[in-house]
């Protein structure tokens, strides 16, 4: 069953660590999302790439954060110097085609504890 | 500013009864509205969703009414099962900057179905 994998589950890091987590769409699938939901919060909307594209990076804080998805391999969100706000779970989604209906297939999500 | 509000974190049901989820926003421009489930440790799932252009969309034991007078939606489960024991997220779409892929999330209602 191939739906959208996502690792590490859970993720520990100290403050002005790197955290790295990746995703790997549904297969077909070559749009990717990241949301990040905050505890006691809704999901947000962080980035949508398609392969070794950035469409939309307008949810993502300005420092300290990236994304990419590569020709190769899985989507990576990377969170340079973390600090204990980054702590969070962040999902990631993908779709076949752009998600105009918005019927996104979510993964498990990455928890990132940032102690 | 929370454009997508669900003002109820929790709802406890018997088993058999009606559950009854509200969601209100605040954007006239969100044109189509879709609920999430959340089990604990997962990653949201796509339950149903419902254009502006309607009122009311319905699926098995689920419906969803859409009030855009009032900026209300509200999803009806019946009638509700033990198993529906989890966090639903009501979520919505703003087409109007051309970023149909983007969704708003509401922080959630942790429904609990009691036998």
């Amino acid at each position: 069953n191939a739906g959208v994998m996502q690792n590490p589950r859970h993720l520990v890091r100290r403050r002005g660590q790197e955290a790295r987590l990746r995703c790997s769409p549904m297969k077909g699938h070559s749009h990717v999302y990241w949301y990040r939901q905050l505890p006691e919060e809704g999901l947000k909307f962080m980035v949508y790439l398609q392969k070794e594209n950035i469409i939309d990076e307008s949810g993502m804080p300005k420092e300290r954060f990236s994304a990419e998805f590569p020709k190769e391999g899985p989507s990576i969100l990377r969170i340079q110097q973390v600090v204990r706000g980054d702590s969070a779970a962040y999902f990631c989604a993908s779709s076949y085609r752009v998600a105009n209906t918005g019927e996104l297939f979510f993964g498990e999500g990455s928890r990132l504890t940032v102690l | 500013d929370q454009q997508v509000k669900q003002n109820s974190p929790s709802l406890s049901v018997q088993e058999g009864r009606i559950s009854i989820l509200n969601c209100d926003y605040t954007n006239s421009m969100f044109d189509y509205f879709l609920w999430y489930k959340k089990y604990p440790a997962e990653g949201p799932t796509f339950l149903i969703s419902i254009s502006s252009i309607k009122d009311k969309n319905e699926d098995g034991r689920f419906t969803v009414f859409l009030n855009k007078s009032a900026k209300h939606l509200s999803l009806h489960i019946v009638p509700s099962q033990p198993g529906d024991s989890a966090v639903y997220f009501c979520a919505a779409r703003d087409n109007s900057g051309g970023s149909n892929y983007k969704l708003t999330f509401g922080k959630g209602t942790l429904l609990t179905v009691n036998p």
